[in-house]
Parts: C-alpha cells; structure tokens; sequence
C-alpha cells in the first residue's frame, strides 16, 4: 500500500489553464504539506496544514490554493498556470509531536507549462 | 528565521570509498529535529534519520553513520564502502519544535549534495 500518493505523476498544460494535483495519505497522520522542487533540485515549502491550522509560506503566489476535503486528503490547486511553474510538487504528511515526525513524501508530480 | 547548508553541490568517488556529506544549520531555536533524506535518480524523497537537538549521540545503521555536533551547529552524513546504489541527491533538513501542540512544523531542506558513485 503506498503511503502518500499523488495523481498525476505528470501534467503537461499550456499557459493560463488550471490545474489541479492531488494528495492522499493513508498513514493516519494529522497534518500534510505541499512542498516545490525547482529545476535545481531546490525544496521549498508551499503550505502545511493540519485540521487547526493552515500555514502559509509567504513566497507563494495567490494563484496556489490547498484544499483539504478531509484529513486524509490535500489537494493542490493551481489557477492560470505560469511558465515558471514548471516544477516537481511534492506532497508529504506527518504526525506532528511537538513538530519532530518525519514527513513520508508522495513521489512527486512533474509538472511541465507551456 | 531557520537555514541549512550543504556546502558540497555535487561528489563524485569510486565505489568502495567512503564519503562524507556535510550539513551545517542555523537557528534560534534550543529545540529542533534534523532529517537527511535521499532523492534517487527516480525521484522520491527518502528518509534516512532523524535526531533531535538533546540527542548528541551518533547513529550507525549498516554502511551509515552520522555525527551529530551542536557546537559547530553540523550534522554530517557518512556512508562505508560506497556502492553504485547510493548514487542520489541527499538533502538535510531542519525543523523547530513548537510546544503548541497542533502547529504544523515544515522542512526547511538544504540544497542537496549530489553524490555520484562510480563504479
């Protein structure tokens, strides 16, 4: 059973379309994330979110958008898609104790803009 | 505000060498987790560890070991007799503790060492 999956696991769009990448964690876990890979390897939190609290980083444009229909699922929403947009999405989730679980990561959705 | 760095952007050695990955991190934090994960060629995110900030003791597990040292504020990462498998972009990662229960805590990643071994 894998533990945190992503569909898809690669997107192809064109500029300007919406998006969206979603999230499923069967770990029983209370909090999920949605972190961004660049073209140089580079890991940077979007969101993490937890049924009391969604947190999120300042750096991501408005165009980004989590949802969460429960608390085994995070989506991802992504509205009028950029060229630099283009990016590994990764979904992860933990069980927060004092914030020092360790995150299980989905394995990745490619999305590619053009 | 929190910050981890990995000196090393990419390592290349022979197979059987041993090889060690630098992680130096910055916070204001007294407690903290420290995290290495591994990324291989196929694009999943790994854990290998975790230590938390009162835990100094160093781990070995099979043909890796980490050394763990708040004086120099380090987390180094060494694998034995390296092998062709352990080819993959290694990522250390910090994250503050919050003793409000409830708060989600994210991974704040170093940019990643990637280590190519040859055979």
């Amino acid at each position: 059973d894998t533990a945190v999956s992503q569909t898809p696991k690669y997107l192809v769009t064109q500029m300007g379309n919406d998006k969206s990448i979603k999230c499923e964690q069967n770990l029983g876990h209370d909090t999920m994330y949605w972190y961004k890979q660049d073209s140089k390897k580079f890991l940077k939190i979007m969101f993490s979110y937890n049924n009391k609290e969604l947190i999120i980083n300042e750096t991501v444009p408005n165009r980004f958008s989590p949802k969460s229909p429960d608390k085994a699922h995070l989506n991802l929403h992504i509205n009028s898609l950029e060229l630099g947009d283009s990016a590994v999405y990764f979904c992860a989730s933990s069980q927060e104790e004092l914030g020092g679980s360790e995150a299980f990561f989905g394995q990745g959705t490619r999305l590619t803009v053009v | 505000a929190q910050k981890v760095t990995q000196a090393q952007t990419e390592i290349s050695v022979v197979e059987k060498e041993d090889v060690t990955l630098d992680c130096v991190y910055e916070t204001r934090d007294t407690t903290y987790y420290l995290f290495w994960y591994k990324q291989p060629p196929s694009g999943e995110l790994v854990f290998l560890i975790r230590r938390n900030s009162f835990d100094e003791q160093n781990e070995i597990s099979g043909r890796y070991s980490w050394n763990f040292q708040k004086s120099t504020s380090s987390f180094n990462f060494t694998i034995t007799a390296s092998q062709v498998v352990d080819s993959a972009v290694y990522f250390c990662a910090l994250s503050e503790a919050d003793l409000k229960l409830g708060s989600a805590r994210q991974l704040t990643f170093g940019s990643g060492t990637q280590l190519t071994v040859l055979p």
